[in-house]
Formats: C-alpha cells, structure tokens, sequence
C-alpha cells in the first residue's frame, strides 16, 4: 500500500491556460474522488469515480472542468482556460467500493493557483 | 446539498488540557459519520467511521460519539499535546452518496 500518490503537488498558470492533474489511488480501491478545498472551507465535492464510470459529475464546477478514470486505476482532473477563481488544493481520495463504511484516502492535494 | 456544521471554527488550549468539538448534520437517512485529522503539509488522515447511534469509538487519546437521532457527533482529545495540532473534518454520508464535509476545527496546541 504506497497510498494515494497526487501530482503535481503545485501548479502555477496563467489565466486562460489549461491545466491538468493526475491521481493514482490505492491500487485495490474502486471509488476514487475529487474534492477541492479553498482557504477557511472544508473539502468540496466534485466528481467520484466507481471502476472506470464516473457517477456523479453534476457537481463540477462548470464545463470548463473534467474528469477520467480511462482505465479504472489512475484519474485526471482538468480545468481548461483557468480562471483566478480556480486557486484552491485539488484533493484526491479513494476508497474500496461496496464496503460503504470504509474510510476516504487521500493523497497530499495539488495546489493550483492561476496568476 | 447538505449542511454540515463544525464548531468551534478554530481553538487554542494549552498542552494537557482536554478539548472538545462538534459536527452537526441533518439525522435523516443517517448512513455514516467520518472523522478526519488533517495536518498542515500532510493529507487528510480517517479518525473514525461511525455508523450507529450511540456508537463510541477510541484511538489512544482520542474518542468520537455520535447521536443519529439528534444529528450530532463530539470528538474528544484528552491531555492534548502540541502533536494534536491539526485542522479535524467531519464527513457525513447518506445512503451510498458521497461524503460531505464541514469546514472543520483547527485546533492549536499551544505548549
């Protein structure tokens, strides 16, 4: 178990450029989430992944963002012409589908911020 | 979208003394409250994951209840110590729906 591995762990862009973030979860975990977290607020919900299909994504701030899991292992997280708005920490977590008490893992987040 | 609430916001005490804090959600279809422990520079880190009413969990010197009925859950540190220093998430989860996060307690322990 090598955890929840996030990269990369800082990004600076500029506006209207597009970025992306890569998330490789627990191997044996099938749920796989995005949260994003700005200063003073808790993790926000943005998309979650079972296996390969995402299945919620109504959640995502606006169509400039999306999500793969192509594959069912690693996810991508991308924002296209990013805004000011858009600087926050990028957490991913995964988690074993099916046992719904079982607990988040997160990796270290991606802290974007967009000049 | 649900409301959950985490109080106090922030919290500063002095090493030894016990401390406690609160998560509030709504207590209808009640599935699962998580605790997590989120540490500057490190990941979020899973406490807890408390799924009955009444249930009380322990790690070391930290322990968590939860009443489903009433929609809240109390996290306890007895004698904190400067490494308990950290920002502590509740999450709550209804039905097999995502987990959702308050704000969080940062606490600081001041030695």
């Amino acid at each position: 178990d090598t955890g929840v591995s996030q990269n990369p762990r800082h990004k600076i862009t500029k506006r209207g450029q597009n970025v992306t973030f890569r998330c490789d979860p627990i191997s044996e975990h099938n749920r796989l989430y995005w949260y994003r977290q700005t200063l003073g607020q808790g993790p926000e919900f943005l998309t979650y992944f079972q296996n390969e299909a995402q299945l919620e994504k109504s959640r995502l701030l606006s169509d400039r963002f999306s999500a793969e899991r192509p594959k069912g292992s690693f996810s991508t997280l991308e924002i296209q012409r990013t805004e000011q708005g858009d600087s926050a920490m990028y957490l991913c977590a995964s988690s074993l589908g099916g046992a719904d008490n079982s607990p988040l893992h997160f990796g270290n987040g991606t802290r974007l911020t967009v000049t | 979208i649900l409301n959950v609430e985490q109080s106090p916001q922030s919290l500063h005490v002095q090493e030894g003394d016990s401390t406690n804090f609160t998560c509030s959600f709504p207590s209808s279809n009640f599935y699962a409250l998580h605790w997590y422990r989120w540490e500057t520079a490190k990941s979020p880190e899973a406490l807890f994951v408390m799924t009955l009413n009444g249930d009380e969990k322990k790690k070391g010197r930290i322990s968590a209840t939860l009443n489903t009925k009433e929609g809240y859950s109390y996290l306890y540190i007895k004698g904190s110590q400067p490494e308990d220093s950290a920002t502590y998430l509740c999450a709550f989860k209804r039905g097999s729906y995502i987990p959702t996060f308050g704000r969080g307690t940062s606490l600081i322990v001041h030695p």
